[in-house]
């Protein structure tokens, strides 16, 4: 079964710090995986998507990640957080082997210190 | 476009009692997912409707929840009875299908149970 799994349940940086949030997935098939943002009292957005296109994927708001199947990561990165960056993110995959569900890490809370 | 539509945004019952939930997905959008996203956690899958029939239920817990989703566009969800353990954000997630189409989701609607 695929999974996806995101190291650090809380992050801290600096305002205009690199952002770095990992995640890993588990996937016997290539994968469609996705980066989710969530503020408070909100439902997810999507920050990007990887479709087996470019390894390198940009997002709004400055987040890009990148795919490397020999890791098995899509870690997300932006070079220089902002205040508004605090928020709740997820890494999602969808199950390519038939009912296309999505599969959602368990977030990490990324705090901006001013 | 307009986005999902969910209501009530919020809501407070007592255990035993019943709730229902309400989400208008997209327009045009085949499919309907509906999420249980307790504090902390990431979003659970509780179903997922491939326009009127059911794709995904198993994590659903159908000695009291129970889902419908009418002529392929709106969708209901149920608690009867409630227990605290229920206490949690309920998020309406649709998409347009495809193999790297995202999840569209609605604000959610939190439920507090006393």
């Amino acid at each position: 079964a695929q999974s996806v799994t995101q190291l650090g349940s809380h992050v801290s940086v600096s305002e205009g710090a690199l952002v770095l949030l990992r995640c890993n997935y588990s996937s016997s098939v290539p994968p469609y995986l996705f980066w989710y943002v969530q503020y408070p009292n909100q439902g997810l957005q999507l920050l990007l998507k990887y479709t087996s296109a470019a390894t390198l994927v940009k997002g709004i708001n400055g987040f890009e990640a990148e795919f490397k199947k020999s890791e098995t990561s899509f870690h997300l990165t932006k070079p220089s957080a902002h205040m508004s960056d605090a928020a709740e993110y997820f890494c999602a995959v969808k199950d390519t082997s038939g009912t296309y569900k999505y599969i959602f890490g368990t977030g990490t809370r990324l705090k901006v210190l001013a | 476009e307009a986005g999902v539509a969910q209501s009530p945004r919020y809501k407070i019952i007592e255990k035993r009692q019943s709730v229902a939930f309400w989400c208008n997905p997209i327009s045009g959008h085949a499919t309907l997912y509906w999420y249980q996203q307790i504090l902390g956690q990431g979003p659970k899958l509780l179903i997922q409707f491939q326009n009127n029939g059911v794709v995904d239920d198993s994590q659903l817990p159908k000695d009291r929840f129970s889902a419908e989703r009418l002529k392929g566009v709106d969708s209901t969800l149920k608690i009867q009875p409630a227990k605290l353990e229920d206490s949690a954000v309920y998020l309406c997630a649709s998409s347009p299908g495809g193999a790297g189409s995202p999840l569209h989701f609605g604000n959610g609607t939190r439920l507090t149970v006393t």
